[in-house]
């Protein structure tokens, strides 16, 4: 089973508004990534978290970890064409780096 | 930040030949690389880890003999695909830390711009 769930799989809203995606981990997290890649093309840094409660911003995209460390969600205000995308979620399991299913972005103008 | 370049960006080849794909960091050394799969709609899978001095570990299920791994140096992983299949096409993306990989702390992964293999 994936050990990290995104949701939604993929979304499609109307430019200027808000959206959420989530990622939940059945074990806690020691690192939370979050990632955003164009279909075909190489992956973008987004955020990452550590610590429980902990929440970071960039621009319009606000990414927080809850006080468990078991769930993560990324807040996009004010959504514009170029936030389209893939956005990944992304847990350091020992070194290496495991993924979410992902959540596809659509933005229409 | 720390640069990841693979190459081929993208390559075709026929069925039962065998593709190399190179992963470089750039601008720092990298002792472990990460080689991930990725099919159409889906998320990256991780294929296995590439150790510079030593033998590359593989996740469950990938075939070691036909995805052939090899970390000549500090700045470069090699990916082989071996006897490719049409069911082989797909993006690969190789991932290095700048840093200590499996340390205790963060180290941010730095992912190359992927190579996409078709096997006709």
């Amino acid at each position: 089973s994936q050990e990290l769930e995104q949701s939604p799989q993929s979304l499609i809203v109307q430019e200027g508004k808000n959206l959420t995606i989530n990622c939940t981990s059945s074990k806690t997290l020691y690192g939370l990534y979050w990632y955003k890649q164009k279909y075909g093309e190489g992956l973008i840094f987004l955020m990452m978290l550590q610590k429980g409660g902990e929440e970071k911003s960039h621009e319009k995209i606000t990414a927080k970890l809850d006080e468990k460390k078991q769930q993560s969600s990324l807040h996009i205000t004010a959504s514009q064409p170029s936030h389209a995308g893939i956005y990944l979620c992304g847990a350091d399991k020992g070194g290496k780096l495991i993924f979410g299913q992902g959540t596809e972005l659509s933005v229409k103008p | 930040g720390a640069v990841v370049s693979q190459h081929p960006s993208w390559v075709i080849c026929k069925s039962g030949t065998s593709v190399k794909i190179e992963c470089r960091s750039l601008d720092f050394q990298a002792t472990t690389m990460f080689w991930y799969r990725q099919f159409p709609k889906q998320s990256l899978m991780l294929m296995a880890t590439s150790n510079e001095g030593s033998k590359a570990t593989y996740e469950q299920g990938v075939e070691k003999d036909k995805f052939l791994i090899n970390h000549a140096s500090l700045t470069l992983s090699t990916l082989t695909v071996t006897s490719a299949h049409p069911e082989d096409s797909s993006f690969y993306i190789c991932s290095a830390p700048n840093g200590l990989a499996g340390g205790p702390t963060y180290n941010e992964q730095f992912f190359g711009p992927g190579t996409r293999l078709t096997v006709l």
